[in-house]
């Protein structure tokens, strides 16, 4: 079956701008979360969904950064007023159980690399 | 906060060697690990997924251990190739956050 899809794969923007990053995760997975890669380490977690609902949004870095997923499936991360030091990789990944805990893998989609001029 | 250190940053070695990456973490209190392979442009695979209750999962070439307790993870890959070059990253789940390491960066000389 498909896996996490995310677009654009490529975003260039200039600063000041506001961009909207989108996901589509795995069919029937109900948890999303969204991670952010800068060059040279690992993801770091933004924030984390079951179904529509918002669990944790602790992880973003500050108030130009939101994210929704209105319908329990497709989530969009949005970052408002665009600064360069917002310049990473941005990554998507779905997995099964909305319980905490449990046994399964988070599924990553191939990323977004925002770059702000 | 949970920390996740990954030993060592590079490596290099000639095919057929054996490859070991290292991976620490700080809280043990840890569901499952996962060993990642990233290539450049590309999205993480995952290679290995190691259950709290477990000490080693194999798949293939690759073998994973971990010892929650002391809070490691080791992964081996055996005679590599070429082919095996990537950053390899590691990966704690408390509750449902992944904190990720660095990344090992494997080069296999042919």
């Amino acid at each position: 079956g498909a896996g996490v899809s995310q677009s654009p794969r490529y975003k260039v923007t200039k600063r000041g701008q506001d961009v909207a990053l989108r996901c589509d995760p795995i069919s029937g997975h109900v948890s999303l979360y969204w991670y952010r890669q800068a060059l040279g380490q690992g993801p770091e977690f933004l924030t984390y969904f079951n179904y529509e609902a918002q669990q944790d949004k602790s992880g973003l870095p500050n108030d130009r950064f939101s994210a929704e997923r209105p319908e329990g499936s497709i989530s969009t991360l949005t970052i408002q007023r665009t600064e360069q030091r917002d310049s990473a990789m941005y990554r998507c990944a779905s997995s099964l159980t909305p319980t905490s805990g449990g046994l399964y893998e988070q599924y990553f989609g191939p990323g977004t690399r925002l770059t702000v001029t | 906060k949970q920390e996740v250190t990954q030993i060592p940053a590079a490596l290099s070695v000639p095919e057929g060697e054996n490859l070991v990456l290292n991976c620490s973490f700080t809280d043990s209190a840890i569901y499952n690990l996962q060993w990642f392979r990233q290539d450049p442009g590309k999205g993480l695979t995952s290679l290995l997924l190691i259950q709290s209750s477990q000490r080693e999962q194999t798949s293939g070439r690759l073998n994973a251990s971990l010892d929650k307790s002391s809070g490691r993870s080791t992964l081996y890959i055996a005679a590599s190739q070429p082919g095996d070059s990537a950053t390899y990253l590691c990966a704690v789940r408390n509750d449902y956050k992944l904190s990720f390491g660095a990344g090992t960066t494997v080069t296999v000389r042919a």
